[in-house]
């Protein structure tokens, strides 16, 4: 199954609403899961279930969709939130993830 | 606290093997998958496949079949990823990272701090 992200690449300000997009190949239902990963640093979980924000993850990230089409959405950027953003299916094997979105500052 | 501790970089001649392994503690290790990915330099992630430590059944992703080993040592909670025949394409960061529950399809909840594999002549 192939993960398309888009943006690949995006330029925010603090404050400002950010949304990426994925899209499936073929409907996962909701096995979807979003990462965030700062440079030189592994990978952080943080929604999973399409929906389901992981522990310790700050309320202004959400994410929503089902099927082939879902989005991660970053309510009010922060600084701490300028990284290179991740979905990965969970629904067939192999597992696979998207091409990745950097969110860069304006 | 959930800790995923990996082995050192390595540098690698091309034909050759590496052997990188993940130390667990915080949690109990045999109750969840232990997955390894890898980042090619300024690349995505590439899942290359994840062991269940409980049995020590392997699923590869066809990309890596007939050159990935994933084995697991219960008695030191460690997790292991041997490359065989390795080539430049192979230079990466590689990290393990744990299920979250029970299940081989559950999100990545902890990862390792990831090892450098370069493969150079």
């Amino acid at each position: 199954i192939q993960l398309t992200q888009s943006p690949s690449s995006l330029s925010a300000s603090v404050g400002d609403r950010v949304t990426i997009t994925c899209r499936a190949s073929q409907g996962i239902s909701n096995y979807l899961a979003w990462y965030q990963q700062k440079p030189g640093k592994a990978p952080k979980l943080l929604i999973y279930a399409a929906s389901t924000l992981q522990s310790g993850v700050p309320s202004r990230f959400s994410g929503s969709g089902s099927g082939t089409d879902f989005t991660l959405t970053i309510s009010s950027l922060q600084p701490e939130d300028f990284a290179t953003y991740y979905c990965q299916q969970l629904n067939s094997y192999p597992l696979t993830f998207g091409g990745g979105t950097k969110v860069e500052i304006k | 606290q959930v800790q995923l501790v990996q082995s050192g970089a390595e540098v690698k001649k091309p034909g050759a093997s590496v052997k990188v392994s993940c130390k667990a503690s915080g949690y109990t290790f045999t109750g969840h998958y232990m997955h390894w990915v890898r980042q090619a330099p300024g690349q995505g992630l590439e899942w290359m496949g994840w062991i269940n430590p409980n049995s020590g059944v392997t699923n590869y992703a066809q990309n890596f079949q007939g050159r990935v080993t994933m084995t697991r040592d219960t008695s030191i909670s460690t997790a292991y990823m041997e490359l065989s025949r390795l080539t430049s394409d192979d230079t990466a960061v590689y990290y393990c990272a744990k299920s979250s529950k029970n299940r081989s399809s559950s999100p990545f909840d902890y990862w390792g701090q990831g090892t450098l594999v370069t493969v150079s002549s």
